[in-house]
């Protein structure tokens, strides 16, 4: 089993739904959660970064910790096809960049 | 703030050969980390340095080394290419998000390298 687990979809929602996409973990000692978003060819941008658990929102983005239950989440409002792309969960237990990364999600918004 | 900057960020190479690939961080960023990212296994974390020490290491043959210079710049080197080394290779320059204990990493563009 790995130790962070993430659906690779495609997931495919029309414009302006709400997207909801999530992860869960094994490891309770994870407290730093981050979001990252790839377009295709290119290289993963920092999206949300989140301690422990709790709400951090970012414009249309809002990610969700729920560290009782292992699962974090991000929701992007009003999604545009620009939104398209992969987007990735990683989180680490500390520092020394030991982060460990989901598989992403892929995302298709249809206009 | 200039980003992370790979070089070069496409390469084709034959079998047997070797590639060296490049990475300047984020200006005051001194830790580096390298990635393989491939469609069937995703970001797999190659190794990190630090003021120009290897700090950690993941599961790669000894065919994948790499380096770090006083200026922060890294380089990585595969040696004897074979096909399935065939995929993206991403350098992270490692920094803070925001206030002590948010550690993070920004990506660069990639350096794809394609094996023949």
């Amino acid at each position: 089993q790995k130790e962070v687990e993430q659906d690779p979809g495609p997931l495919s929602v029309p414009e302006g739904a709400i997207v909801s996409l999530n992860c869960t973990y094994s490891n309770s000692a994870f407290q730093y959660f981050m979001w990252y978003r790839q377009y295709s060819r290119k290289g993963p941008e920092l999206l949300m970064y989140t301690y422990s658990s709790g709400n951090k929102e970012d414009g249309r983005f809002t990610a969700q910790v729920d560290k009782s239950s292992k699962y974090i989440s991000l929701f992007i409002r009003d999604s545009q096809p620009s939104d398209s792309a992969t987007y990735l969960c990683a989180m680490s237990a500390g520092s020394n960049y030991q982060l460990i990364w989901g598989a992403g999600t892929k995302l298709i918004i249809k206009p | 703030k200039a980003g992370v900057t790979q070089t070069p960020r496409y390469l084709i190479k034959t079998r047997g050969q070797q590639v060296t690939l490049s990475c300047s961080p984020i200006s005051g960023h001194r830790s580096v980390s390298w990635y393989q990212q491939t469609p069937g296994q995703g970001l797999q974390f190659l190794f990190e340095y630090f003021s120009e020490t290897q700090r950690n290491k993941g599961n790669f043959p000894g065919r994948f080394s790499g380096r770090q210079f006083s200026n922060s710049r890294s380089e990585m080197n595969v040696s004897t290419l074979e096909l399935g080394d065939s995929a993206l290779y991403l350098c992270a320059s490692n920094g803070v998000a925001g206030g002590p204990g948010t550690d993070t990493q920004y990506f660069g563009p990639g350096t794809r390298l394609t094996v023949l």
